[in-house]
């Protein structure tokens, strides 16, 4: 079946704007996690939902992010104000269950000039 | 911090030969996850093994896990040059989050 699917599959944005990044789990996934990858870095893990609601966001960097998966199946990062900091590859996954294998997206490259 | 460390950072070898890498964890982990990632995008799931296992064997991979010695090793047997990607372990402590190390670049030269 199809895997995770994550849109755009690259942003260029400016300083200061606001994205959103997309992700589209596998069916019947009720898990669903983000992730941010940095240049020669693994990746760091930002938010954890479980249905609709976030489980866990201890990760996410400060308050200008922000994810939402409303009807418990895609989910929307959103990133206010973006800084130069914020360059990344942002990457989805999803799982059966919590302790279940992680299914990864081709992520988002996000570029902020 | 909780994480596992890949170890060696950096392998090059020759077509044919096996490759192994190692992963070192500081706490007890329910389960360790073992991934392939080419050219910095996807992440492509190799094995699960859990806390209560101690060796999986998928195709070419073979992984083992110590939980008393908080380590686990990924062998890639009869390497070919496609294997060539970064390989990372990624332990689930409590919780759902996986932690990633920065990785084992393998080089598989024709």
């Amino acid at each position: 079946g199809a895997g995770v699917s994550q849109t755009p599959s690259n942003k260029v944005t400016e300083k200061g704007k606001y994205v959103e990044l997309r992700c589209d789990p596998i069916s019947g996934h009720t898990a669903l996690y983000w992730y941010r990858q940095s240049l020669g870095q693994g990746p760091e893990f930002l938010i954890y939902f479980q249905g609709t609601g976030a489980a866990d966001d201890s990760g996410l960097p400060n308050d200008r992010f922000f994810a939402v998966r409303p009807e418990g199946s895609v989910s929307t990062l959103k990133i206010q104000r973006t800084e130069r900091g914020d360059s990344a590859v942002y990457l989805c996954a999803s799982s059966s269950g919590s302790e279940e294998t992680q299914y990864f997206g081709p992520g988002t490259r996000l570029l902020v000039l | 911090s909780q994480q596992g460390e890949e170890d060696p950072q950096a392998l090059s070898i020759q077509e044919g030969e096996n490759a192994t890498m190692n992963c070192s964890y500081k706490t007890s982990i329910n389960n360790l996850q073992w991934y392939r990632q080419n050219s910095g995008r996807g992440l492509v799931h190799l094995i699960l093994i859990r806390s209560n296992e101690r060796e999986k064997h998928s195709g070419r991979l073979r992984v083992t896990l110590d939980t008393s010695k908080k380590s686990s090793s990924l062998l890639i047997t009869a390497s070919r040059a496609a294997d060539t990607a970064s390989y990372f372990c990624a332990p689930r402590f409590s919780g759902s989050r996986l932690t990633f190390g920065e990785g084992t670049q393998l080089t598989v030269n024709p």
